[in-house]
């Protein structure tokens, strides 16, 4: 099955301590895109990735980190959480750019107390 | 730069009515447009999308767009509401050089009562 899959679905840190979200897609797509979604604002682009090892910011990359080291995995690392990056995260890839639309992964939702 | 704007944060409306959630978009160039549906607990799903074809969109479930570059809308349409259409909408635009990147609006609640 075609699919973007994210993991942990679920995930509760502490202020500061390190995380990575990783993010798969097994439909050999060259975009990928991280976004979190805050009630009231939307969905927005922390980072995007248009091949490997090409990667570039979004409207909201501060606090972010990403890597491209695999065609596939497009992981996002939170070096230092803190709580205003509590929020729902979701990864999407797209074949070509987003004229066939980005397939979207089920979400992370993270809390960082 | 582009950008969306969805008029109402919240549409209710009663089951076998007609919905209509609404979108303007603005782009310096001709855009790529999407609707997406985010149902309780789960990710986005397309619904559908212009691409610089015709006009009028047809996509999943019985929704359809229209897009009228005069009016910068692609308002999303369906003649009868059902309880399984209730869910979280959401239009987005992408558009020049930066069509890799889709720009989103704030989402519409949909409401469907009994």
């Amino acid at each position: 099955e075609a699919q973007v899959t994210q993991n942990p679905r679920y995930l509760i840190t502490v202020t500061g301590k390190k995380l990575t979200v990783t993010c798969s897609q097994n439909m050999n797509h060259e975009y990928m895109s991280w976004y979190r979604q805050d009630p009231g604002l939307g969905l927005r682009q922390i980072y995007y990735s248009m091949n490997v090892e090409v990667t570039d910011k979004g409207d909201v990359p501060e606090g972010y980190k990403v890597s491209r080291k695999e065609k596939r995995n497009f992981p996002l690392i939170l070096e230092s959480p803190s709580p205003n990056q509590t929020s729902l995260y979701f990864c999407a890839s797209s074949p070509s750019g987003t004229g066939k639309g980005y397939t979207f992964g089920s979400g992370t939702r993270l809390t960082v107390v | 730069a582009q950008s969306v704007t969805q008029l109402g944060s919240h549409v209710s409306v009663s089951e076998g009515a007609l919905v209509l959630l609404r979108c303007n978009y603005s782009s310096s160039v001709p855009p790529y447009l999407f609707w997406y549906v985010q149902y309780p607990n789960q990710g986005l799903q397309l619904l559908l999308k212009y691409t610089s074809a015709a006009t009028l969109v047809k996509g999943i479930n019985g929704f359809e767009a229209e897009f009228k570059k005069s009016e910068t809308s692609f308002h999303l349409t369906k003649p009868s509401a059902h309880m399984s259409d209730a869910a979280e909408y959401f239009c987005a635009v992408s558009s020049g050089g930066s069509n890799y990147k889709l720009t989103f609006g704030k989402g519409t609640l949909l409401t469907v009562n009994p």
